[in-house]
């Protein structure tokens, strides 16, 4: 089966930049998308095709996809963007959606 | 608006079944597949199975397969979830969500998702 491997978690001060990594195989012949994830929400789509940002998603996300490692990049962190970051395949072999372990982005 | 309303969730003990709705509004349903995908708690999401817009194309993971059947009305506008032999794993927040594809074969994502409902299998 296809696998997701993602950070469990990343710490950024306020105002830096924080990177996201997930890494499978052949993961650039595929499509990247992410959702952030807060207790007690719903997942939000943050980007879809490795790095289009949906409308009402800030400038600040975006997002790549190259060799085996895609990649959330968050510029000027606020307190606000703390939460949970999933990304998320479509196996095209299997027909199943993948979605990587997570990872908790903490910012302090 | 468009939005997805989950119900149904409960304590259940195992072995036992429930039947997850999703009731959806301000888009056009039918063209939709639709999916169900949980969090158990304190891991992270599982896509569980998803149903294409005519309902005659359905998928699901290998944890569910056998024992889940999902379903769907389309004059109702309606998703579901039937969960059979229910086990104390199968505990987490249920989410209904949209497919969205893109231009490349492999290019899906979901957008929007319902707030979930919680089921409990616990003796």
């Amino acid at each position: 089966s296809y696998d997701l491997t993602q950070p469990p978690s990343v710490s950024v001060s306020p105002g830096q930049t924080a990177t996201i990594a997930c890494s499978g195989d052949e993961l650039e012949s595929k499509f990247v998308c992410w959702y952030r994830l807060n207790p007690g929400q719903p997942p939000i789509l943050v980007i879809y095709e490795n790095g289009q940002r949906p409308s009402g998603i800030p400038e600040r996300f975006s997002g790549s996809n190259s060799g085996k490692t895609a990649t959330l990049t968050i510029s000027g962190t606020l307190p606000m963007d703390e939460a949970d970051y999933y990304c998320q395949v479509w196996d095209s072999v299997t027909e199943r959606v993948i979605f990587g372990g997570g990872t908790k982005l903490t910012v302090l | 608006e468009v939005q997805l309303v989950e119900s149904g969730g409960g304590l259940v003990r195992p072995g036992e079944s429930l039947r997850l709705s999703c009731a959806a509004s301000g888009f056009s349903f039918t063209y939709y597949t639709m999916n169900w995908v949980r969090q158990a708690p304190g891991k992270g999401l599982e896509w569980i199975s998803s149903i294409s817009g005519t309902g005659d194309s359905m998928h699901y993971a290998d944890s569910v397969r056998g024992r889940f059947t999902i379903s769907r009305d389309n004059a109702k506008k309606s998703l579901y979830l039937q969960m059979d032999s229910l086990r104390v794993e199968d505990t987490a927040v249920y989410f209904c969500a949209t497919s969205r594809s893109g231009a490349g074969a492999s290019s899906k994502w979901f957008d929007p998702w319902g707030q979930g409902t919680l089921v409990t299998v616990s003796s």
